[in-house]
């Protein structure tokens, strides 16, 4: 089982803001990074850190954390923002290992 | 150009093994921390295993003691030896790496290479 807690799915009007949360206790700890993946691709990292994008990655991705909560924004979601979203950090017994959150499914409608 | 290529996937037995390598260009490998994640059909990602810049390796429990990951820094590459497979194994494979610069996250990422266990 997932030591990182997303819920499932999550839906969001095309151009209204959306709020994607990862829950854990590892993230007292450490940062969580998110990643966006759309069907048949790769992962790809969209914010790392306390609230980092790389670059390519549009404005509109944000990151926050407060406790054991991380969570992702995106303001004025566009129909290309549709895909599965993960957070990731270290695991919160051992810091050498990773573990990523379930995933959720973003439906932009 | 910044870039990780997988290759080595493929149809195994269960109880077989099977080397998957991962091809890096525009960064030494050896001077990174490098992640192997896998993904499961239709599941979501899950993390294999590190071997950091010092050599030092570690492993999700799933697979400890039965995947090895290693490096050639001759050639560049990341490899994950994976003995007595099972079917719970099958997943695309990505290869990854973990960037201490970026607070820990997997900044880079292949394509990706199928590995099915299946008699």
């Amino acid at each position: 089982s997932s030591e990182l807690t997303q819920d499932p799915a999550v839906s969001v009007a095309l151009g209204q803001t959306v709020r994607i949360t990862c829950q854990g206790d590892s993230l007292r700890s450490y940062y969580a990074s998110w990643y966006q993946q759309k069907p048949g691709q790769a992962p790809v990292l969209v914010i790392y850190g306390k609230n980092n994008r790389p670059s390519g990655i549009p404005d509109r991705f944000s990151g926050s954390s407060s406790g054991n909560t991380a969570s992702l924004t995106i303001t004025g979601a566009q129909a290309e923002d549709e895909a599965d979203y993960y957070c990731n950090s270290r695991d919160s017994s051992g810091n050498h290992l990773g573990v990523f959150g379930g995933g959720t499914k973003l439906t932009v409608l | 150009e910044v870039q990780l290529v997988e290759s080595g996937g493929g149809l195994v037995q269960p109880g077989g093994s099977l080397r998957l390598s991962c091809a890096a260009s525009g960064f030494t490998v050896s001077s990174n921390y490098m992640s192997w994640v896998r993904q499961a059909p239709g599941k979501g990602l899950e993390w294999v295993s590190v071997i950091y810049s010092g050599g030092s390796t570690y492993y999700a429990d799933s697979v400890k003691g039965r995947f090895t990951i290693s490096r050639d820094n001759s050639k560049n590459t990341l490899y994950l030896q994976m003995n007595s497979l099972r079917a719970e194994d099958t997943a695309v494979y990505y290869c990854a790496r973990w960037s201490i610069a970026a607070h820990d996250a997997f900044d880079i990422w292949g394509q990706g290479t199928m590995v099915t266990v299946s008699s």
